[in-house]
């Protein structure tokens, strides 16, 4: 089972906007609406920040936002802030016999 | 709100098999999809498998043979078993839940399994 592919590390400064990409197959992304994001802090669980591709549980700012295009789904992140520094996971729906997926992680600094 | 707890012992010797149960409160176990997470010391997630609350199950597949998800909807509780574990399988291991398979609203805060003699 591979996971899907995420840059290592993406940067920006605060007050930018940054976009991570999230690249799979028409087997997972690229076949379902099922595509969620995690924020994880160091020592802490993930969080759901993206889910169904580009809808924001509550509370959520609307600073992130997520979308998808062919096998490759992306968040987006804007008015970077310090709190944002953090890893993020994309997750997709895989079909019946794999079910779910995660992508290898993107390490976010904000400079 | 719904809070999920991990327990189970901390260090399991290689070849046995490694046992957590994870503990729902604030909420009915029902209409919700269970699912174990696990993470290698500075690595990233990977899914290791659900159960519905009724009792339909998926693992992954490079688990599959060594995996069991059961569920104890009167204790509000479900569990992983994982069989034969070695060394890889040492990882913090998550449990956590939402009414999507991909979507995990509630997540437990995660305890450390390492696998050594």
């Amino acid at each position: 089972q591979s996971a899907l592919t995420q840059p290592r590390s993406v940067s920006g400064s605060p007050g930018q906007s940054v976009t991570i990409s999230c690249t799979g197959s028409s087997s997972d992304v690229g076949g379902y609406k099922y595509v969620s994001w995690y924020q994880q802090h160091p020592g802490k669980a993930p969080q759901v920040m993206i889910y169904d591709v580009s809808k924001r549980p509550s509370g959520v700012p609307d600073r992130f936002s997520g979308s998808k295009s062919g096998n490759t789904a992306s968040l987006s992140i804007s008015g970077l802030q310090a709190e944002d520094e953090a890893d993020y996971y994309c997750c997709s729906h895989a079909g019946s016999y794999t079910s779910v997926v995660f992508g290898g992680g993107t390490k976010l600094t904000v400079l | 709100q719904v809070q999920l707890q991990e327990s189970g012992p901390r260090l399991v010797k290689p070849s046995e098999t490694l046992s957590l149960t994870c503990s729902v409160s604030g909420g009915s176990i029902t209409n919700y999809y269970w699912t174990w997470i696990r993470q290698p010391p500075g690595k990233g997630l990977e899914w290791i498998g659900y159960i519905y609350y009724s009792g339909s199950t998926n693992y992954n597949p490079s688990l599959k043979s060594r995996v069991t998800i059961p569920v104890d909807t009167s204790k509000n509780q479900f569990s992983l078993k994982l069989s034969s574990v070695t060394a890889a399988d040492t990882a913090v291991y998550y449990c956590a839940g939402g009414q999507q398979l991909v979507t995990l609203d509630y997540w437990g805060q995660g305890t450390l399994v390492t696998v050594s003699s």
